[in-house]
């Protein structure tokens, strides 16, 4: 099964701070993936597919880079609404699996 | 509106079984790949495995922490799907979320709001 390593798997920040999560593929997905955010007791919010494409309705504030192994998700200026967790996701292969998580926490 | 709702989450003993649905309102539940992802509690996500659509003969596949202990089945009266759990361990107390798989098969598009399942004695 392909692994995909998050870090870091939490961070305290700032509004208004840059911060960049990373996810690391054990194998090659080429750009099948995809990162969520989500909010206690809430199912996943995707973010992004295909590694960059920002989803609509998505703030341009989110963006995702990198073609294996290693892909970032960034969020360039950090707003209150945004602390919550970070996941990835490759849609490659089976079994699909998931990153750990980046917690986003309040500074 | 398109809507996946599952249901049939609670309380089972180690060893035992339960039944999961999602139905799908807004969209015809037969076309499109669905997924189930389980969240154990404060814990991050896991892939449980997918139903392919009917055209696909809604072929199945599983992660190996499930694999022979839980199935997937269909109802397309009731524009269900289901996840047949047996043999239930500890480890399996989680919300169960389902998923629907966008057409070009690289992300989900829909997700419903989750189901809990507790397996404790």
């Amino acid at each position: 099964a392909i692994q995909l390593t998050q870090s870091p798997s939490s961070l305290s920040a700032s509004v208004g701070d840059r911060v960049t999560i990373t996810c690391r593929a054990s194998q090659g997905i080429s750009s099948a993936l995809v990162w969520y955010q989500q909010k206690p007791g809430k199912a996943p919010k995707l973010l992004i597919s295909d590694a960059s494409s920002l989803k609509s309705g998505i703030p341009s504030r989110f963006s995702g880079s990198g073609s294996g192994p290693e892909f970032t998700l960034t969020i360039s200026s950090l707003q209150p609404e945004d602390f919550a967790t970070y996941y990835c996701q490759q849609f490659n292969s089976y079994p699909l699996t998931f990153g750990g998580g980046t917690k986003v926490e309040i500074k | 509106e398109v809507q996946l709702v599952e249901s049939g989450g609670g309380l089972v003993q180690p060893g035992g079984s339960l039944r999961l649905s999602c139905v799908a309102s807004g969209f015809t539940l037969s076309d499109h790949y669905i997924d189930w992802v389980r969240q154990s509690p404060g814990k991050g996500l896991e892939w449980v495995g997918r139903t392919r659509n009917k055209l696909n003969n809604y072929r199945a596949e599983y992660a190996a922490s499930v694999k022979g202990r839980f199935t997937f089945s269909s109802d397309d009266s009731k524009n269900s799907l289901y996840l047949q759990m047996n043999s239930l361990k500890t480890e399996d107390t989680a919300v169960y979320y389902c998923a629907s798989v966008v057409s070009s098969g690289n992300y989900y598009n829909y997700w419903g709001q989750g189901a809990l399942v507790t397996v404790s004695s």
